[in-house]
Formats: C-alpha cells, structure tokens, sequence
C-alpha cells in the first residue's frame, strides 16, 4: 500500500516571501501521479498543482511549481510571492495509475499561514 | 461551470433522526465520491459512484446510505448516527473513476454533520 508523508504538521511565511512545504511518499509503482490540494479556511478543496511520474519537468502553475524527485519519492510545493490568500491547509496526494482507480492516498496535511 | 454544489452547509441531527445530504453537478461527470473528513485530517473516502453505479464502499456502516438518482445527483442518506460521526461530509467528482488518466476531482464545500 502507498503512504504519504509531510512531516511539517505548521509552517508560516511572511507575505511576500517563498515557502516550501515538504511531501515524501512511499510506493513499489512506477506509474503515477501525484498532487498538492489546497483547503482554505471555506473548506472547498481545490487542486494547486499536479505531477505525472513519467515526466522529469518540474510541474509549475503560475506562483506554485515542485520539485519532483522520483529517486528520492520527494514532491515538495514551493509557493512564491505569498499572498494572503494562499494561508490554507495543503494535502499532497498519491494516485496510482494502475488498477486501483482513481483513488487518493492524502498525506496527512501541512497548514500554512501567510503573515502579513 | 467547474462547480460542485452540497446541502445543507450545516445539519445538526439526533442519533434517532433520518437526514438527507445532497450532492451535484452539472459538468458531465461520470465519478462522484463521498469523503468524510475530521477536523485538522485528510478526507477518508467512503463511496465512490461509477456510471451510476456503486464502485467502491469503503467499508463503511451500514447507516450511511449512498444513492445516485442519475448522473448529476449524489445522495448520502443517514439513519441511527452515533456522535462520532459528526465530521464536515465532502462530494467530489471527476470525468472518469476507472481511467488511466489523472481526472482531476472536484470537491464541494461540504455539510458540516453534527449528531447530538
């Protein structure tokens, strides 16, 4: 079975500056995908950003991009130029792409506030 | 329209009560899914709906009550709650549940559940 790890259970950052929120995870596939969901405070999930095993380019959505290390099962999110707006909790994501459908493995969450 | 609607935002129900949440979508979807999320923990995926047709039951008790009248509405009936069952109740949906490709799922806003 899949586990997804971010062991930064808080993290802050000051409007305006960069953070990274950290995701491991741990998986025998080769094949999958794997993505930053994002829950403010009205408590609507929303997709950030997301990242196909198979391709080495780095994911990146405007403010938002990773850092996919495959070897490593490291997929860390970088947000830049923090806005006020970003302070939610992130939950990195696991999908296989084999047989077990469109299931999510959530890591446990990472809640960020943004500083004015 | 990319939007997953749910109510009630809020339902408060005694452990002998029956209540209805009710889920939809109008984006052509072919995947709904029932979550149930605690407060500060990822969404736990209860039913997962295919084609109509119930895919996946996460082995949840039987006083949960999926039902999905046709492609655009999900039911989740609840009868004999225990307390700890109050949790914030996600809907999502996505274009396909079995597909190789990464649909991304879209989530409602949620019923906050509370049982007395």
């Amino acid at each position: 079975a899949q586990t997804v790890t971010q062991s930064q259970p808080e993290m802050s950052v000051q409007e305006a500056e960069t953070v990274t929120l950290s995701c491991t995870y741990d998986t025998s596939e080769s094949d999958y995908y794997l993505f930053w969901y994002k829950q403010p405070p009205s408590r609507q999930m929303i997709l950030v950003i997301r990242q196909e095993a198979y391709k080495q380019q780095n994911a990146t959505e405007n403010r938002f991009s990773v850092n996919f290390q495959k070897a490593a099962k490291s997929f860390s999110l970088k947000i830049s130029d923090s806005q006020l707006g970003d302070a939610a909790m992130y939950f990195c994501a696991y999908r296989s792409a084999g047989t077990s459908g469109s299931r999510l493995t959530f890591g446990e969450g990472t809640q960020l506030t943004v500083n004015p | 329209d990319t939007e997953v609607t749910q109510t009630p935002k809020h339902l408060v129900m005694g452990m002998t009560n029956k209540k209805s949440l009710k889920c939809e979508q109008h984006m052509g979807h072919r995947a709904m899914y029932w979550y149930k999320q605690k407060a500060k923990k990822p969404p736990e995926l209860m039913f997962v709906y295919s084609y109509e047709k119930l895919s996946i039951n996460e082995s949840v008790p039987s006083r949960f009550s999926p039902e999905c009248p046709n492609s655009s509405l999900l039911n989740l009936h609840l009868h004999a709650l225990q307390p700890e069952d109050s949790a914030l109740y996600l809907c999502a949906s996505s274009q396909a549940w079995w597909d190789r490709v990464p649909y991304e799922q879209y989530f409602g806003p949620g019923t906050r559940l509370t049982v007395t």
